[in-house]
């Protein structure tokens, strides 16, 4: 597609209930990135996949995240048990190389 | 580790003002990147502008150019002739080279620009 495609926009879940994040990277992008923002914050690195190896996770906050890209395009960032902190826009960004990076528009995740 | 600085939380300016954001960075590494992204409330990251850390030329893009001073770690963002969509969140980010590409993002600052 023409950008990164992230659905659903936006999540309400209750306390406790897993979710699952869906991104959709330009087609042909090697790297894929997800990073979590907090309300009033920037942008912080959660994960990185080149192509379906995923070579960096040091920004996962707990075990109760987990992401996949098993086929080197979609990705899914699920997380378990949600809890209040995890409540935040996830963003997905996807590039080529590094001159090129173009990000979605994010999940709004509200855990209540 | 990597620190990104946005000391302005807020900042406003008048339509067709010129605006200065600042940006200051903290990083043993001596390559690397520097970026300006705008955030609107559709809360898609745009890329504003790019710094290479190896080139001395500032960089520019039609209205929007940066002051870069390497020695003081410092990336400030100039708007020229503020426009109303210039209003957004600016996020300074910085990128180093070696492993991951990951960006490391500074807290934003909130420019409005008043007609």
């Amino acid at each position: 597609g023409a950008g990164v495609s992230q659905s659903p926009r936006y999540k309400v879940a209750k306390r406790g209930q897993d979710v699952a994040l869906r991104c959709d990277p330009i087609s042909g992008h090697v790297s894929l990135f997800w990073y979590q923002q907090a309300l009033g914050q920037g942008p912080e690195f959660l994960t990185y996949f080149q192509n379906e190896a995923q070579l960096d996770k040091s920004g996962l906050p707990s075990d109760r995240f987990f992401a996949e890209r098993p086929e080197g395009s979609v990705s899914t960032l699920k997380i378990q048990r949600t809890q209040q902190e995890d409540s935040a826009v996830y963003l997905c960004a996807s590039s080529q190389d590094r001159t090129g990076y173009t990000f979605g528009s994010g999940t709004r995740l509200t855990v209540v | 580790a990597q620190t990104v600085t946005q000391s302005q939380p807020e900042m406003s300016v008048q339509e067709a003002e010129t605006v200065t954001l600042s940006c200051t960075y903290d990083t043993s590494e001596s390559n690397y990147y520097l970026f300006w992204y705008k955030q609107p409330p559709s809360r898609q990251m745009i890329l504003v502008i790019r710094q290479e850390a190896y080139k001395q030329q500032n960089a520019t893009e039609n209205r929007f150019s940066v002051n870069f001073q390497k020695a003081a770690k410092s990336f400030s963002l100039k708007i020229s002739d503020s426009q109303l969509g210039d209003t957004a969140m600016y996020f300074c980010a910085f990128m180093k080279l070696n492993t991951g590409n990951q960006f490391y993002f500074g807290t934003g600052t909130s420019l409005t620009v008043i007609p």
